[in-house]
C-alpha cells in the first residue's frame, strides 16, 4: 500500500501570495498516476491536475502541477479569494485504486 | 461535460443495506469508468469502488466483502449497494465519473447516516 502524505496541513496566506503544497507518496509512483483536486465547503471535491501536471478543463493558469518519483507539488501562483480551500492530492494504481492523501488547507 | 445526480435514502438503519443510484446526463460511456467516492463528515476522501461500460469492477480492499456496484445503461445510471452497514459507513457519497486515472466529473453528493 502506497501511502500519501500532504504537507503543509494548514496554509495561511493573502490574496496575491504564491501557495506551494506538497505530496509526497511512500514509494516511487508514475507521474501519470498523481491527481490534485479543490474542495471548498459543502461542495463535492473538483479535479484540477491529472497527470501529475495537466490541467482539467476550465482549470486556471495559476493552478500548476509538478513532480515525479515521490515529490509532487501543487503551486498556485497568484492566490485569488475564491481558491481558499482543501486539497486533496490521489495516486491511482496501488490499494486500493484510487487512494486520496490527508489533504491541505488553504486559509486566508 | 458529463452531469451526475445521486439519489437514494438520507437514512439507513445498522446491519441494513445502503443503496443509492446515480442518474448520468448524456449516457453510460465506455470513456469512463464509473465511482462511488465517500466523505464521512469532517474527515476526508474514500474511494469506494467502481464499474467499466463493460461491467468490470474493482472494489476498496476494505468494503469489497459488502459492497456491489452495478451499472445500467439501458436507464443511464449505475447503482452501490453496501450491506451491514455501521455508524462508520455514515457519510457523502459522491458518484463520480473518471478517466486519465482520475476522478473527472462529480456529482454533487448525498449525505447518507447510518442510525436506529
Amino acid at each position: 500500500e502506497i501511502v500519501l502524505t500532504q504537507s503543509p496541513g494548514t496554509l495561511s496566506l493573502s490574496p496575491g501570495e504564491r501557495a506551494t503544497l506538497s505530496c509526497r507518496t511512500s514509494q516511487s509512483v508514475g507521474n501519470t498516476y498523481v491527481a490534485w483536486y479543490q474542495q471548498k465547503p459543502g461542495q463535492a471535491p473538483r479535479l484540477l491536475i491529472y497527470g501529475a501536471s495537466i490541467r482539467a478543463t476550465g482549470i486556471p493558469d495559476r493552478f500548476s502541477g509538478s513532480g515525479s518519483g515521490t515529490d509532487f507539488t501543487l503551486t498556485i501562483s497568484r492566490l485569488e479569494p475564491e481558491d481558499f480551500a482543501l486539497y486533496y492530492c490521489q495516486n491511482y494504481g496501488s490499494s486500493p485504486l484510487f487512494n486520496f492523501g490527508p489533504g491541505t488547507r488553504v486559509d486566508f | 461535460q458529463v452531469q451526475l445526480q445521486e439519489s437514494g435514502p438520507g437514512l439507513v438503519n445498522p446491519s441494513g443495506t445502503l443503496s443509492l443510484t446515480c442518474a448520468v446526463s448524456g449516457g453510460i460511456s465506455s470513456r469512463f469508468w464509473w465511482n462511488w467516492v465517500r466523505q464521512p463528515p469532517g474527515k476526508g476522501l474514500e474511494w469506494v469502488g467502481e464499474m467499466s461500460y463493460s461491467g468490470s469492477t474493482n472494489y476498496n480492499p476494505s468494503l469489497k466483502s459488502r459492497l456491489t456496484v452495478s451499472v445500467d445503461k439501458s436507464k443511464n445510471q449505475f447503482s452501490l449497494r453496501l450491506a451491514s452497514v455501521t455508524a462508520a459507513d455514515t457519510a457523502v457519497y459522491y458518484c463520480v465519473a473518471s478517466t486519465n486515472y482520475a476522478q473527472t466529473f462529480w456529482g454533487q453528493g448525498t449525505l447518507v447516516t447510518v442510525s436506529s
